[in-house]
């Protein structure tokens, strides 16, 4: 079945780089997303990648897919405070009609 | 600026009444969901829809209904609510168009508790 798996919880140091890792299953996917949550809030756009690009950078984030390996990863540079959140990743899917498939989201704690 | 709205930010029922979830977009969005987010399971889609009066399950249908009479509201129906339905629910709509880029635009989410 469709699955999006992400490691529960990252915690870095204010200045550090933090990488958080997904894996994805459905080979159909053209886009994949990065979505932010902040405590108490709902989730926002923070990136998003095409299928068949291997990277992206845009300013302090960088998003590298292996489709080979299905696996998607965020890099944030010089992590601040106000970086600590859940970050989920997401899969676009084409199977019917278009949705989207989260991954259980990475709770991101920055240390000062 | 998109906005989703969301009717309350805390709800608290008792088992077995009814439920309504209500959420309105102000963009014009022909696709509208409803997840449901709960620690260690992420976002489950529970339902959405990508017209007027149409709708499509999603992963966690059981126990739920929605009604979509007008564009910009999507409501949530509880039609007889447990405590295993305690979670944070959230709204969102995207443009339709069958676009495989698709941006979707959230409201703040509701924390609803069944005691």
């Amino acid at each position: 079945g469709e699955d999006v798996e992400q490691s529960l919880f990252l915690s870095v140091r204010e200045g550090d780089s933090s990488v958080i890792n997904c894996t994805y299953t459905d080979s159909s996917s053209t886009y994949l997303y990065w979505y932010k949550q902040e405590p108490g809030a709902g989730l926002q756009l923070l990136t998003y990648i095409f299928s068949n690009m291997d990277m992206k950078q845009d300013q302090r984030l960088t998003v590298l897919l292996n489709k080979k390996d299905k696996h998607l990863s965020l890099r944030i540079a010089d992590t601040q405070t106000g970086d600590s959140a859940i970050y989920f990743c997401a899969e676009g899917t084409t199977s019917g009609t278009y949705k989207y498939i989260f991954g259980t989201g990475t709770r991101l704690k920055v240390l000062a | 600026d998109v906005k989703v709205t969301q009717s309350s930010r805390y709800l608290v029922k008792r088992t077995g009444e009814k439920v309504f979830l209500e959420c309105v977009q102000d963009m014009d969005h022909e696709n509208m969901f409803w997840y449901r987010q709960d620690p260690g399971l992420g976002l489950r889609l529970i339902y959405f829809s990508y017209d007027v009066k149409m709708k499509e399950k999603g992963d966690i249908p059981e126990g739920y209904s929605v009604s979509r009479e007008k564009k910009e509201r999507f409501s949530l129906i509880l039609e007889s609510a447990s405590t295993n339905q305690t979670s944070m629910y959230l709204c969102a709509s995207s443009f339709g168009g069958g676009m495989p880029y698709n941006e979707q635009f959230f409201g703040p989410g509701t924390r609803l508790t069944v005691l």
